[in-house]
């Protein structure tokens, strides 16, 4: 099994639909983080979470919510999908201790029409 | 703001041959650099990691360096192999903080048999 769990992996939906992104690790890593991906744009970080209690604003934060619901367990949310939310997204953990290597997930594939 | 820059978008080398692929940077003074490759469909994968007060890491077929004077950095893989072929990153850390992490767009590299 894949230390870094995503689901969907993929997922079409209609603009201004609610979508959560779910992502769950076996690392057993503190840091958990969230990007898109997007040709051209590379990746860039939403959301990230040093540890349960711990919630912080990336990059790209706008219209995106996250849910750090235990050390394991971290969800990305779109109250109200927009077309330009169409995109790979990764979720992706590291050692608090470590230099910051990351470790991603497979991937979800989300398409907003 | 920082800028990286990763050489053409796309790279085709012969197998054999060495392939050698660049990174620089602007507007940022990293900690290290990490290296990551991606195949189409998953997630990125951690290779390397160079600190700044070192000029050059290796791993098997795979060489780092680092120079912070002219803000680059060079990856280079030795004997490529059609497995090679995927695309690869290149990251900035800082020296704190988890929004410190700043990726490359990426190169795609295609070793021909």
């Amino acid at each position: 099994d894949a230390d870094v769990t995503q689901t969907p992996r993929n997922r079409i939906t209609k603009t201004g639909k609610r979508i959560m992104l779910e992502c769950s690790q076996t690392k057993g890593h503190d840091r958990m983080y969230w990007y898109r991906q997007d040709p051209g744009l590379g990746l860039r970080l939403i959301y990230y979470s040093f540890d349960v209690k711990d919630i912080n604003k990336g990059e790209i934060s706008d219209g995106y919510s996250v849910s750090r619901q235990a050390q394991a367990k971290f969800s990305l949310s779109l109250e109200s999908a927009i077309p330009n939310q169409t995109a790979l997204y990764f979720c992706a953990t590291s050692d608090a201790g470590g230099t910051g290597e990351l470790f991603f997930g497979e991937g979800s594939r989300l398409t907003v029409l | 703001s920082q800028k990286i820059e990763q050489n053409s978008e796309a790279l085709n080398i012969q197998e054999g041959k060495t392939a050698t692929l660049t990174c620089n940077y602007t507007n940022y003074s990293p900690a290290y650099l990490q290296w990551y490759r991606q195949d189409p469909g998953r997630g990125p994968v951690f290779l390397l990691l160079i600190r700044e007060n070192e000029k050059e890491k290796r791993k098997e077929r795979l060489k780092v360096t680092f120079d912070t004077t002219l803000k680059q950095s060079l990856f280079h893989i030795t004997a490529s192999q059609p497995a090679d072929s995927a695309t690869y990153l290149c990251a900035l850390v800082g020296r704190t903080g988890a929004n410190n992490l700043f990726f490359g767009t990426g190169t795609r590299l295609t070793v021909i048999p």
